[in-house]
C-alpha cells in the first residue's frame, strides 16, 4: 500500500529565510506526487505535482520540489518565505493508475517577523 | 463566486441526528470527492464519484452515505451522527487528465461539523 510521511508537524521560519518541508513516500514504482497548501480557513490548493520527466518541479507562489528516487523523497522548497506563506502544507501521493490521493499528515508553517 | 461551494460552513448537531452536507461546483468537472480532515491525520477519502452514475467508497466510508444529484452536486450524509464524526469536511472536484492519477483536485472551503 502506498503511504506518505511528513516527519515535521510544525516548522517556524523567519520571514525572508529559506524553507524546506520534508516528504517521504513508500511505493515500489514511481509514484505521482503532489504538494497542496491549506491557508487558514480555506480549502486546499495545488502548489505543484510530479509524475515524470525533470525531477525538479516548479510550482506556484515561488515553490519548487525535487523528486529523489534514491531517498524516496519529494521535499518542498522556497528560497525566501513571505508572511503570507503561513499555512499547512500537505504532501500527497497517487499510486499509478489508482487515481486516489493519499495525503500525509501535514506540516504547519509559522512565519515570524 | 467560488468554483466549489459547501453548505453549511459550520454545523453543530447532537448524537443520533441525521445530517447532510452539500457541495456544488461550477467548474463543470465530472469527478467529485468527499474528505474528512482530523488534526494530525491529514485528509482521508470518504467517497468519490467519477460521473453522475458512479459512486465509490473511499478509505473511511462507514457511517456515511452520498448522493450525486447532478454533475454539479454531491451530498454527504451522516445517517446517525456520532461524536467521533466531529471533523472538518472537504469537497473536491477534478477533471481527468491525460495520465490517470495526475488530476488536479480543486477544494471547497470546508464544513466544520461538531457532533455533541
Amino acid at each position: 500500500a502506498q503511504s506518505v510521511t511528513q516527519p515535521d508537524i510544525h516548522i517556524t521560519v523567519s520571514e525572508g529565510a529559506s524553507l524546506e518541508l520534508r516528504c517521504n513516500y513508500s511505493y515500489g514504482a514511481t509514484p505521482y506526487l503532489f504538494w497542496y497548501v491549506q491557508s487558514p480557513g480555506q480549502g486546499l490548493q495545488l502548489l505543484l505535482k510530479y509524475f515524470s520527466g525533470d525531477t525538479l518541479v516548479q510550482g506556484i507562489k515561488g515553490f519548487e520540489a525535487e523528486f529523489k528516487r534514491s531517498q524516496s523523497s519529494f521535499n518542498l522548497r522556497k528560497p525566501s518565505v513571505h508572511w503570507s506563506d503561513a499555512a499547512e502544507y500537505f504532501c500527497a501521493v497517487v499510486e499509478g493508475g489508482n487515481e486516489k490521493l493519499t495525503f500525509g499528515t501535514g506540516t504547519r508553517l509559522t512565519i515570524i517577523p | 463566486d467560488a468554483d466549489v461551494t459547501q453548505t453549511p460552513r459550520n454545523r453543530i448537531t447532537k448524537t443520533g441526528k441525521r445530517i447532510m452536507l452539500e457541495c456544488s461546483q461550477t467548474k463543470g468537472h465530472d469527478r467529485m470527492y468527499w474528505y474528512r480532515q482530523d488534526p494530525g491525520l491529514g485528509l482521508r477519502l470518504i467517497y468519490y464519484s467519477f460521473d453522475v452514475k458512479d459512486i465509490n467508497k473511499g478509505e473511511i466510508s462507514d457511517g456515511y452515505s452520498v448522493s450525486r444529484q447532478a454533475q454539479a452536486k454531491f451530498s454527504l450524509s451522516l445517517e446517525s451522527a456520532i461524536p467521533n464524526q466531529t471533523a472538518l469536511y472537504f469537497c473536491a472536484t477534478s477533471e481527468p487528465s491525460g495520465l490517470a492519477g495526475t488530476d488536479t483536485q480543486y477544494f471547497g472551503p470546508g464544513t466544520r461539523l461538531t457532533v455533541l
